[in-house]
């Protein structure tokens, strides 16, 4: 069972540079999430799709796109990175929401670093 | 604005030295309250969801509990191996709000042996 899987687990790119960081799992779930993990910030909300096509901002969206076409892919792009988006992403995935756990399963993270 | 505040920000215990760590939350409607534990380099584990007050639940030396503004995890003998982050986070408001979840900073917890 390989849960939730990120890629890569390590990027650095360059200042303006577009990058996708990619998230797929396995548990046909219908909601997904990326948050970044920064220190002094916690973990804090960038963007969360309910299903295929549907998806809506988080608490800190500027600067990121999303879209989910298939249940079980959903990729983040940083159209144009600046520094002060080197963090720590994390992608995590819930049931759906007509059952009664809300908690979210987390992937293993990706480490950006823009130079 | 739902806020979510633990204490410490970092614990040093001794082995088999119990102690407890402290989330208290201001939210609108609480839907849930959730532990989560995080190792260096990795993602956050699921660990226990609390729905209402008065609410327990234990997993081996890890016992949860829930009041209508805090929550505590008690930690009973510990072990080195239960060193990491403990991260708490409450889900509240409307379905619609899309089950995001707002994250304190977490308690950095460190067994020696």
């Amino acid at each position: 069972d390989a849960g939730i899987t990120q890629s890569p687990r390590y990027k650095i790119t360059e200042t303006g540079r577009q990058v996708t960081l990619m998230c797929h799992q396995t548990w046909s779930h219908s909601y997904m999430f990326w948050y970044r993990q920064d220190l002094g910030h916690g973990l804090r909300l960038i963007y969360y799709s309910a299903a295929a096509d549907i998806t809506d901002k988080g608490e800190v969206p500027d600067g990121y796109v999303v879209s989910r076409s298939k249940t079980e892919n959903f990729p983040l792009t940083l159209e144009s990175a600046t520094r002060s988006q080197t963090s720590v992403y994390f992608c995590a995935s819930r049931k759906d929401r007509a059952l009664p756990s809300y908690e979210q399963y987390f992937g293993p993270g990706t480490r950006l670093t823009v130079t | 604005e739902d806020q979510v505040t633990q204490s410490p920000e970092a614990l040093r215990l001794q082995e088999g030295e119990s102690s407890s760590l402290n989330c208290s939350y201001t939210v609108s409607g609480l839907r849930g309250l959730f532990w989560y534990r995080q190792d260096p380099g990795k993602g956050p584990e699921f660990l226990f969801t609390l729905y209402s007050a008065g609410e327990e639940k234990e997993k081996e030396r890890l016992k949860a509990t829930l009041t209508k503004k805090e929550s505590f995890l008690h930690i009973t003998a510990p072990k080195p191996e239960d060193s990491a982050t403990y991260l708490c986070a409450v889900q509240a408001g409307l379905e619609t709000s899309g089950s995001r979840l707002t994250f304190g900073e977490g308690t950095q917890l460190t067994v020696n042996p």
